[in-house]
Formats: C-alpha cells, structure tokens, sequence
C-alpha cells in the first residue's frame, strides 16, 4: 500500500510570503491530520479532518494558516503570511478510523528567513 | 488540561545495555496510548500501541512498553539496544473518543559503541 505522500519536501521562503503543503493520504482513510514540529519539539496538532469536516483546528492560527481537506481526499496547508517562527516540519498523518493508527508522511520542511 | 510528559530529554546508553524511556500521561480516562520513533530527516514510525486488554504490548524492533494505571505511565523498555535505535522517542496520547492525538516534547536517545 503506498503511503501518505507530502510536497513539498523543502522550501525556504522570506517572511511575509506565502507557503502552501499539499497532503495525500493513505487511500481509503477517513483521518487526516496535520502537525507541526519545531525543531526539538514533538509534533503539535494543527488541524483534524474527519472525511472533508474539521474535528479540530483549536491550535491552528487561523489569522494566516488556513487548511481544507478536497472531496475528503487529498489535503493542502497554507500559510499567508509567514512569520519567522513558523520555521518546522509540516507533518501529514492519516488513519483509517475507527481506531486512531496514525501513519505519518515525510514531512515537509520551512524555513521561513 | 490533557498532556504528555516525557521527562527526559536526552538519554546515552551503551550498546547492548537495556533501555527504559519513560512517559507520564494526564487524562481522566484510560486512553490509547503510543510510541512512535523519528530517524532524523524521516517521519515518525510507530513502535508499539495500548488500546485495551493486556497492560504488557509488544512492539517492533524489539521494544516493549507497559501501561500502568496507577502511575498514569506507559514506559518503553528493550532489554539490549543497537546502535541504529539511535532516534527521538515520542509517547503520544489519544484524548476524547475522537481520535485526536497528542504528543510529548520526545527524549533523544544516543547510544555510545
């Protein structure tokens, strides 16, 4: 079965731009999430998506990070504008549901400068 | 406020020698509980997970963990460790009945030759 795919991979961007991650879970999976993790830190929920619905976006800061879940398929995490400390992995996860078994991507790196 | 606790940061052991990483969790409930390993540059892999029944979970890799209510801790233990298990740890939590997820800060665990 192939895995939750991520891209970007990296991407450095000056503050104040704007950065979008695209999310493609494992197929079949109702649950998506989306985590970020500074470095040194373990990884802090951003949003939640159950199908295309949110469960919960309570840490999103939703004055510039915005996130939407297509179809309840694929997923894209933006970030307009970037601030210094927005500098982490963008961590996608995905579980099929029922019981959380969350299978994680890659990740995608910013280092916003 | 639910919360994961891992009190170490960082960790050296001898190859060969045996391993206890340790987690605290805060919740009202029995949660599920997991531990997921991070090679750096990689995503987070799970080692092991407790949903229910038996308190003593087998893991990959070799790891183990056991869930005790009492302390409201869920260690992860191997009785001889390799150099590759060089990682960062992270004990995550499920809070609410919804799948969310919750992860600790990690401990990074070296191993001296």
């Amino acid at each position: 079965e192939a895995g939750v795919a991520q891209s970007p991979r990296y991407k450095i961007i000056e503050k104040r731009q704007s950065v979008a991650f695209w999310c493609n879970p494992i197929s079949g999976h109702a649950t998506l999430y989306w985590y970020q993790q500074i470095l040194g830190q373990g990884p802090k929920l951003l949003i939640q998506f159950q199908n295309n619905g949110v469960v919960d976006d309570s840490q999103l800061p939703k004055d510039r990070f915005s996130a939407e879940r297509l179809k309840g398929v694929d997923s894209t995490l933006k970030i307009q504008p970037a601030k210094l400390e927005d500098s982490a992995v963008y961590l996608c996860a995905s579980s099929p549901g029922l019981a959380p078994f969350l299978h994680f991507g890659e990740g995608s790196w910013l280092t916003v400068v | 406020a639910q919360s994961v606790t891992q009190p170490d940061i960082h960790i050296t052991v001898s190859e060969g020698a045996s391993l206890e990483l340790r987690c605290n969790y805060s919740y009202g409930a029995t949660p599920y509980l997991f531990w997921y390993v991070q090679s750096p540059g990689q995503g987070l892999q799970l080692l092991l997970k407790y949903f229910s029944g038996d308190t003593l979970v087998q893991g990959i890799k070799g790891f183990e963990a056991e869930f005790k209510r009492s302390q409201s801790s869920f260690n992860l233990r191997k009785p001889s460790v390799h150099w590759s298990d060089a990682a960062e740890y992270f004990c995550a939590v499920e809070v609410g009945r919804d799948d969310k997820i919750i992860f600790g800060k990690g401990t990074r665990l070296h191993i001296l030759p």
